[in-house]
């Protein structure tokens, strides 16, 4: 889905170095999150923001912090990056509907080589 | 804590087999269940959810709160269904989602 977009799509960066991950959309969404995936370990969550005042800590926020810039704007920062922050890291968007139910829509990723 | 398990890592059928891809859930309350697919090279996107009971691509799931599970079936595989395959669960009370380590389908001509 076009309207939730992340950069970098890649980037390879050292360990100690700050790492900045972007996430964009137009959906008009208020809740947001940031997921890492690795294989044989599926999705995990880091950070999720159900509003822009509003920033919660997912099931592995060590290491991780987040910016909500924005109703549009999400961002997901490595202070210190070390290697096995290596994966894919996707965004995405959600809105409540139907009284309880939200549809998450995802970005296209990117991937992060920590060396 | 809420947990998806996805026993299979891969699954891999010939073209016109039945596919079942499972999923069970730690219990608690009534939680929303619901498969999300990710094809090569694309984004991971809903497939279907329980509350809708809808036929997505063939594709029917079936909650059984008794089992606790919510396997994904297809009567008769075809060689564009081969994705990764999560399942995931929304617990009452609660708003984010919790998804299994994902079950990669092959289907082969």
């Amino acid at each position: 889905d076009a309207d939730v977009t992340q950069t970098p799509r890649n980037r390879i960066t050292k360990t100690g170095k700050r790492i900045m991950l972007e996430c964009s959309q137009t959906k008009g969404h208020d809740r947001m999150y940031w997921y890492r995936q690795d294989p044989g370990l599926g999705l995990r969550l880091i950070y999720y923001s159900f509003d822009v005042k509003d920033i919660n800590k997912g099931e592995i926020s060590d290491g991780y912090s987040v910016s909500r810039q924005a109703q549009a704007k999400f961002s997901l920062s490595l202070e210190s990056a070390i290697p096995n922050q290596t994966a894919l890291y996707f965004c995405a968007t959600s809105v409540l509907t139907s009284g309880t139910t939200d549809t998450q829509y995802f970005g296209p990723g990117t991937r992060l080589t920590v060396l | 804590a809420q947990r998806v398990t996805q026993p299979e890592k891969l699954l891999s059928v010939f073209k016109g087999a039945p596919v079942e891809l499972k999923c069970n859930y730690s219990y608690s309350g009534s939680p929303e269940l619901f498969w999300y697919v990710q094809y090569s090279r694309q984004r991971l996107q809903l497939l279907l959810r329980h509350i809708s009971r809808e036929s997505i691509k063939g594709f029917t799931a079936d909650l059984n709160k008794g089992e606790t599970s919510f396997h994904l079936k297809k009567p008769f595989a075809q060689e564009e269904d081969s994705a990764m395959y999560y399942c995931a669960r929304r617990g009452s009370g609660y708003s984010t989602l919790t998804f299994g380590k994902g079950t990669m389908l092959l289907v082969s001509p």
